[in-house]
């Protein structure tokens, strides 16, 4: 069965820090690993990675992926109260399905 | 037109009743999706339509019925659903192929309770 795991769980932080969001995952037929926002209703799309080693920047976001270690991570620079969100992290199987973690609660206090 | 548009917004219907809840997208996307989402917990896939053929039904009950009558509609047909059955549920589009870098787009949902 694939598997997403996300960590932390929730992160509570001050306005101008820094975050790194976790993702690993075991997946059979990997296909890529997306990383999404949802406030309060669709998830939004953030990034689709499918490469080792290439980080993929937003703004103050940026993600990499490491297919050796079947991990990700989401960095969140000079956060903002506007990042407070939950971040999901979906693994594509061949087959198009997604398979998501249980998301990051990130809180960011003025 | 970048969008998933799903209606209705929010929906409440009683055990007895039957609904329906619709998605479009005008991407040409040729993948489309069905996700229930549970209050603070990730969304789950319930169907995958590929080129309007049903690829994956993730053991979803047979109250949920869906039907892709062409490349841009995608309904899911409820009847007999019980309380639990209460969710948010996302439609989602993706264009098909590899070396994709536009994901999935999602739709805002519709909120479904069932009383």
């Amino acid at each position: 069965e694939d598997k997403v795991v996300q960590s932390p769980l929730s992160l509570v932080v001050h306005e101008g820090d820094t975050v790194t969001l976790n993702c690993s995952y075991e997946v059979t037929n990997f296909r890529s690993l997306l990383w999404y926002k949802q406030e309060k209703k669709a998830p939004t799309f953030l990034f689709m990675l499918t490469s080792s080693g290439i980080e993929k920047k937003s703004g103050r976001l940026s993600s990499i992926l490491d297919k050796k270690e079947l991990f990700s991570i989401l960095n969140i620079t000079a956060t903002q109260t506007g990042d407070s969100a939950i971040y999901l992290c979906a693994v594509e199987s061949s087959n198009y399905k997604l398979t998501f973690g249980k998301g990051t609660l990130l809180t960011v206090n003025p | 037109d970048t969008e998933v548009t799903q209606t209705p917004k929010h929906l409440v219907m009683g055990m007895t009743n039957k609904k329906s809840l619709k998605c479009e997208q005008h991407m040409g996307h040729r993948a489309m999706y069905w996700y229930k989402q549970k209050a603070k917990k990730p969304p789950e896939l319930m169907f995958v339509y590929s080129y309007e053929k049903l690829s994956i039904n993730e053991s979803v009950p047979s109250r949920f019925s869906p039907e892709c009558p062409n490349s841009s509609l995608l309904n899911l047909h409820l009847h007999a659903l019980q309380p639990e059955d209460s969710a948010l549920y996302l439609c989602a589009s993706s264009r098909t192929g590899s070396g994709d870098n536009y994901g999935y787009t999602f739709g805002s949902g519709t909120r479904l309770t069932v009383v």
